[in-house]
């Protein structure tokens, strides 16, 4: 019944390395989003895909890029992770529109040394 | 700005008690509210939505548009409820929408 996969559950990289985040969502949705999840901050966004090869900048961009060439995957890229993006990441997709929630992979627990 | 407010960071009742967590935002449009829910060691998952007006394993949450709440209640509240509770406000852009979370809530029952 898994819709949203994130491919590792937990990740730990070395300072300067560069990181490949992958999520697949099978439900055919337009739009996929990544965020970071922190305690005391919530969920804050890096980026977000509306369609393939198509993408906008979130709340917290920086040191992240992102790439969707097909549809069903998102990926996010940390260019030369540091000790600051230690985190869970959290993929989601939906359809488009306001009145459609979010459907979340499990996440991704970053350690960064 | 757009900002969703959630001003406790852990609310702890008995069971049996009632329970409210309480959401703010500030949102010049017309608002489209969730709750999401996330339970230890699960996926974050989606509890309500105001448009649906439905009621989730007990849990309801009315818009106020005059005090800009959204506040989840549940009249009896059970062991099982202990989770992490975000509030969300859906923005509309020109392709897509894009959710903006709170900092989330930590509720606890207990026995």
């Amino acid at each position: 019944d898994v819709k949203v996969t994130q491919s590792s559950r937990y990740l730990v990289k070395r300072t300067g390395e560069k990181v490949f985040l992958e999520c697949v969502q099978d439900m055919d949705h337009e739009n996929m989003f990544w965020y970071r999840q922190d305690p005391g901050l919530g969920l804050r966004l890096i980026y977000f895909s509306y369609d393939v090869k198509m993408k906008e900048k979130g709340d917290i961009p920086e040191g992240y890029s992102v790439s969707r060439e097909k549809k069903e995957r998102f990926s996010l890229i940390l260019e030369s992770a540091s000790t600051n993006q230690t985190s869970m990441y959290l993929c989601a997709s939906s359809l488009f529109g306001a009145g459609y929630g979010y459907t979340f992979g499990s996440g991704t627990r970053l350690t960064v040394v | 700005a757009q900002r969703v407010t959630q001003p406790e960071k852990l609310l702890s009742v008995f069971k049996g008690a009632p329970v409210e967590l309480k959401c703010n935002y500030s949102y010049s449009g017309s608002p489209e509210l969730f709750w999401y829910v996330q339970y230890s060691r699960q996926r974050l998952q989606l509890l309500l939505r105001h448009i649906s007006r439905e009621s989730i394993k007990g849990f309801t949450a009315d818009l106020n548009k005059g005090e800009t709440s959204f506040h989840l209640k549940k009249p009896f509240a059970q062991e099982e409820d202990s989770a992490m509770y975000y509030c969300a406000l859906s923005l509309i852009m020109e392709y897509g929408n894009k959710l903006v979370f709170g900092a989330g809530t930590i509720l606890r029952v207990k026995s």
